[in-house]
């Protein structure tokens, strides 16, 4: 699975939007862009995923660029309960080579810190 | 909705004893996985699963043992307790379609003193 890289750290206002980046230069044709978050103690969240097109839920949007060696998941109107460590995956699908079918590699993630 | 369910939440356990953590998905999931979380430290992948009766190894077994006799529960065993294996457990499921994101319980929270 490609290797992806994100800032350690960064601050949003509340309200405002957050704009989380990573690199995944290394990336190939078959591997989906995957977002978790982990809030303290808890169980890491999904939020969304895509391969190459944008795409959008309730929680987020997620861009990709057209060569697809980054990407940037957008909190539109981030709160104090959107602080936590986000994690930004690369993975190829279940069977496609691997040993391990599906298994995401979390690396360390952005802590994203939301001020009143 | 009841997702991944894990118990118990927390344990300390002494050196050299054994426990099971439970894991149950109520969706169906053929895929099931364990991971432990060390402090400060990502992920990593302990054993998977990809249906009833079949399990494979993750990156760090060693320790650990699971069976997977129901589509429904993965359980993961400890054998004989060490202080390494101090961490938080997370169990995790997916769907049969290969890009479907994993869905985790809320972890089990295990000290080894």
């Amino acid at each position: 699975d490609a290797k992806t890289t994100q800032p350690p750290s960064m601050d949003c206002a509340e309200g405002r939007a957050a704009n989380l980046p990573c690199n995944h230069s290394t990336i190939s044709g078959n591997e989906y862009v995957y977002w978790y978050r982990q809030i303290h103690s808890q169980g890491p969240q999904y939020i969304i995923h895509g391969l190459k097109n944008n795409e959008t839920n309730e929680m987020a949007s997620l861009i990709i660029t057209e060569d697809r060696k980054s990407s940037t998941l957008i909190l539109p109107h981030a709160t104090l309960r959107d602080t936590a460590v986000y994690y930004c995956i690369v993975r190829v699908g279940a069977g496609a080579g691997g040993t391990s079918y599906g298994k995401l590699t979390f690396g360390q993630g952005t802590i994203l810190t939301v001020h009143p | 909705n009841a997702g991944v369910t894990q118990t118990p939440k927390f344990r300390i356990l002494k050196i050299g004893q054994s426990m099971t953590l439970q894991c149950a998905q109520d969706m169906n999931h053929n895929y099931m996985y364990w991971y432990r979380q060390d402090p400060g430290m990502g992920l990593k992948l302990i054993y998977y699963s990809v249906g009833a009766g079949i399990t494979d190894k993750g990156e760090v077994p060693n320790g650990y043992n699971v069976s997977r006799s129901t589509t429904e529960d993965f359980p993961l065993r400890l054998e004989l307790a060490a202080p390494s294996q101090t961490s938080v457990y997370f169990c995790a499921s997916r769907g049969e379609y290969s890009n479907q994101p994993q869905h985790f319980g809320d972890g089990t929270r295990l000290s080894i003193l």
